[in-house]
């Protein structure tokens, strides 16, 4: 079946940039999703990318996508401590926008 | 605000018991979905409801049941069934208008649910 993974956890000085990275199996995807998880609270949209798309720039965030290589990255430019968090990258799977999440990926911001 | 509400925020549950979450949404989403959370793995999909009265098992239905009588809601009752129900639960919801990659899921805040 389908499947995403990503790298479980990434640390990072504030004020460096953080690049989060996710593979994913699914060659007939056609969103792709970032979402962020606090400590005890939801799941937060933070940006999608279309699949016929190899960039998407929101603010501080950057998402490419390498569709031959099914690899997709989340940069966050100037990371704060706010930014730490758990971040998720999801596939769209199938025709009732079922979504695959990877495991996440911890962020840790240090002075 | 719209938004979706999750309660109970912590749940324990006893030895045979059965026990349910809530999950409430004033967004006017036609989807829900539950998904159930263990440390150090992604979301796993429990059920989701495309429309009223009707329902799909997802990939770990078992131990679990549903109900989607009115749009808003979709309460997951945990059974005693299931063998291990520790862990966090998530709803999830999203419309059905546009195009599918303009409607992404919106998250409840969860409910955290242990064994006494």
């Amino acid at each position: 079946g389908e499947d995403v993974e990503q790298s479980l956890f990434l640390s990072v000085r504030e004020g460096d940039s953080s690049v989060i990275n996710c593979t994913y199996t699914d060659s007939s995807s056609t969103y792709l999703y970032w979402y962020k998880q606090e400590p005890g609270a939801g799941l937060q949209l933070l940006t999608y990318i279309f699949s016929n798309m190899d960039m998407k720039q929101d603010q501080r965030l950057t998402v490419l996508l390498n569709k031959k290589d099914k690899h997709l990255s989340l940069r966050i430019a100037d990371t704060q401590t706010g930014d730490s968090a758990i971040y998720f990258c999801a596939d769209i799977s199938g025709g009732y926008n079922k979504l695959i999440f990877g495991a996440g990926t911890r962020l840790a911001v240090h002075p | 605000d719209g938004g979706i509400t999750q309660s109970p925020k912590y749940l324990f549950r006893k030895e045979g018991q059965n026990v349910t979450l809530s999950c409430e949404q004033n967004l006017n989403h036609d989807a829900m979905y539950w998904y159930r959370q263990d440390p150090g793995q992604g979301l796993r999909l429990i059920y989701y409801s495309q429309i009223v009265n009707d329902f799909q098992k997802g990939d770990i239905a078992e131990g679990y049941s549903v109900s989607r009588e009115k749009k808003e809601s979709f309460p997951l009752t945990v059974t005693s069934a299931q063998k291990n129900p520790t862990a966090f639960y998530l709803c999830a919801s999203r419309t059905s208008q546009g195009a599918i990659g303009n409607q992404p899921q919106h998250f409840g805040d969860g409910t955290r649910l242990s064994i006494l």
